[in-house]
């Protein structure tokens, strides 16, 4: 069966400082990937998708950016660290056309 | 560009009873999919139901049943029967295929509460 790992579950950053958020799938093989960022009392705003090893689409410009060195891993990352990157982030998984979406636990950053 | 929306941010339905939940969306694509996801206090996102544009007849899965009107692009949510554990975000996502890519897109979320 498939799963999907993502981690850390929590996280506290001070301003000006680097992020590295891990996606890993399990079970599959060459999956659509996403990262998703929900706001407080926001919806889920996507942030990338990835439909192959190196091949990264941003939906939103700004401080973030993401990467898929291998086929089932995909990493969200930042140079510096902005307070309003503050959120929830939430790493999916799809596997055909109109397929249902499978989402990690979530990680919860918090910038200080 | 395909946006979802949902107006209502918070609704509040009575145990046993039933609740609507509504959706709307807007795109130029005929082929397309669309969710309804929901996401309880645990944070875990949790497929509720699935509908295929391209079929007309209304999903249903359980108590939980959808209104599907593509000329008005409204995708609906109907609860029946509400129970606690129904208390959630939920969210309707809409999904196109695209030429390399599945983009999947959610509207803001409607916050669920059941009152025992």
């Amino acid at each position: 069966s498939q799963t999907i790992h993502q981690w850390p579950a929590t996280l506290v950053q001070p301003v000006g400082s680097p992020l590295s958020l891990e996606c890993t799938v399990e079970g599959t093989s060459n999956p659509n990937l996403y990262w998703y960022r929900q706001a407080a009392g926001r919806g889920l705003q996507l942030l990338f998708y990835s439909v192959g090893i190196g091949q990264i689409s941003s939906e939103v410009p700004q401080n973030l950016s993401a990467s898929r060195p291998q086929d089932r891993q995909f990493i969200l990352s930042s140079k510096k660290l902005l307070l309003s990157d503050s959120g929830f982030y939430l790493c999916a998984w799809t596997f055909g056309v109109g397929s249902e979406a499978f989402f990690g636990q979530g990680t919860r950053l918090t910038v200080v | 560009a395909q946006t979802v929306t949902q107006s209502q941010p918070e609704m509040s339905v009575q145990e046993a009873e039933t609740v609507t939940l509504s959706c709307t969306y807007d795109t130029s694509e005929n082929n397309y999919y669309l969710f309804w996801y929901k996401q309880p206090p645990s944070r875990q996102m949790i497929l509720v139901i699935r509908q295929e544009a391209y079929k007309q007849q209304n999903a249903t899965e359980n108590r939980f049943s959808v209104n599907f009107q593509k000329a008005a692009k409204s995708f609906s949510l109907k609860i029946s029967d509400s129970q606690l554990g129904d208390t959630a975000m939920y969210f309707c996502a809409f999904m196109t295929p695209k030429t390399g890519a599945n983009n999947l897109f959610f509207g803001t979320g409607t916050r669920l509460t059941v009152i025992p």
